[in-house]
């Protein structure tokens, strides 16, 4: 079972680059997030997902542009990155009215930015 | 704005100890608060609680939530080194058919030999 993957596991950028982290889960869930998480902050929402052709903003989306581009896929671009952005990028999925509602990650993407 | 608080940020323990994590909560439209182990990559899911007062299980770990107070604990017993993890707590909202779950900052506990 693949669950949800994300791609690449790792990325080291210069600042001023643009790239896409790319999502996908095979679970037919509806919701899809994307978090970031850095030392000593937990894991913080940038965007979500509650179905194909919606999206909202978390707690920290400056920066950020999403794009849910079919039930499975949900990908996360960077414009014009920023070391600030230095950070571990997690992808996860749910469908909240089946089951107990637990939030399925990826592996993570580690991104640095020089 | 939504808010999850833990508590203590890191302890160090030996094994045996008990150990007691703590998460509060302020989050509109509340449904549930759910606690992930994270070890080396993804967090791994432990526990979801709904009710007030009805204590989760599994094994040595064991949480329950209280609506009233806005809280949850989550008990290590008989603690071992396999339990060094960063354990963050989420607390999940709804909203018109919406959900979304934000996380504390975690607690990293360290287990001693």
């Amino acid at each position: 079972n693949a669950g949800v993957t994300q791609t690449p596991k790792f990325q080291v950028l210069k600042t001023g680059q643009s790239m896409t982290l790319q999502c996908a889960q095979d679970m037919n869930h509806n919701s899809m997030y994307w978090y970031r998480q850095d030392p000593g902050m937990g894991l913080r929402l940038i965007y979500y997902s509650a179905s194909e052709g919606t999206t909202d903003k978390g707690e920290v989306p400056n920066g950020y542009n999403v794009s849910r581009l079919n039930k499975r896929e949900f990908s996360l671009r960077l414009e014009s990155a920023a070391p600030s952005q230095t950070s571990v990028y997690f992808c996860a999925s749910s469908e909240p009215r089946r089951g107990n509602g637990e939030l399925f990650f990826g592996e993570g993407s580690r991104l640095t930015v020089l | 704005e939504d808010k999850v608080v833990q508590s203590p940020l890191s302890l160090v323990v030996h094994e045996g100890d008990t150990v007691t994590l703590n998460c509060s909560y302020e989050v509109t439209n509340f449904r549930s608060l759910l606690w992930y182990k994270q070890e080396k990559k993804a967090p791994t899911f432990l526990f979801m609680l709904t009710s007030s007062g009805i204590e989760k299980k599994s094994g040595r770990l064991s949480s329950i939530l209280d609506k009233k107070e806005l809280f949850s604990i989550l008990n290590i017993t008989a603690t071992q080194t396999g339990d060094s993890a960063i354990y963050l707590c989420a607390a999940r909202s709804a909203n018109s058919g919406t959900y979304k779950y934000i996380f504390g900052t975690g607690t990293r506990l360290k287990v001693l030999a």
